[in-house]
């Protein structure tokens, strides 16, 4: 059955880089877009943002466009979600989750574990 | 930005009593971009519901849908043991999608 399998927790230090692994399986990575997802720790879910998955088109979230890139490896049938500038706020458990379709609207059918992402000096 | 607001945000019941959750949009969402997410500690979100009253694969007819506009539903008619979980609502239909703070369903 599809899956999306995570990288695993990353500490880093405020003003560091991190980059998050999202590997497909069990289905077409090309039919259906990523989507990226996080959850600090007390807060909703936020979307960050989202590829489709065979044209490398990406949208993101207004508030976190230029320190968010999302990009892909066909060949890999992976997607990766790098964070930059990192600062305490960005604390969180980080998601890639399918879009049941490869349009950007739709619901989320397949999330992976999750990676937990802290920043601490 | 839509906003949803999830009430109430904790509902202490039993296992076979009626679960009435609440989401509310601060602007009209069409039902198409309106799911439900079932999340437990641990584990990643579930897809419950979309298109506001579409049951996601394998989940249980005790699991309904309703609402339009600006309020929905999600209602567990019987619950059962593993249903007691988080519950998030989510619009997909305008950028920057969007969640609902969550209803946590527990164990009374």
């Amino acid at each position: 059955q599809a899956q999306l399998v995570q990288s695993g927790a990353e500490v880093k230090q405020p003003g560091a880089s991190v980059k998050v692994s999202c590997t497909a399986s069990g289905y077409n990575f090309m039919s259906n877009g990523i989507h990226w997802v996080r959850q600090a720790p007390g807060q909703r879910l936020e979307w960050m943002g989202w590829i489709n998955s065979a044209s490398g088109k990406t949208q993101y979230s207004q508030k976190l466009q230029g320190s968010v890139t999302i990009t892909r490896d066909t060949s890999a049938d992976t997607a990766y979600l790098e964070v930059r500038g990192l600062r305490s706020e960005d604390t969180a458990v980080y998601y890639c989750a399918r879009s049941s379709s490869s349009y950007m609207f739709e619901a989320f059918d397949v999330w992976g574990q999750g990676t937990m992402v802290t920043v601490s000096s | 930005e839509i906003v949803l607001t999830q009430s109430p945000g904790t509902l202490s019941l039993s296992p076979g009593e009626r679960a009435t959750l609440s989401c509310r949009a601060s602007q009209s969402v069409s039902s198409s971009y309106l799911a439900w997410y079932q999340h437990k500690p641990g584990q990643a979100p579930r897809l419950i519901m979309f298109g506001a009253s579409t049951r996601a694969t394998a989940i249980p007819d005790r699991f309904s849908g309703s609402g339009s506009g600006t309020d929905f539903t999600l209602t567990i008619s019987r619950l059962e043991p593993e249903d007691f979980a988080v519950y998030y609502c989510q619009q997909f239909g305008s950028s920057p999608l969007t969640f609902g703070g969550g209803t946590k369903v527990e164990i009374q």
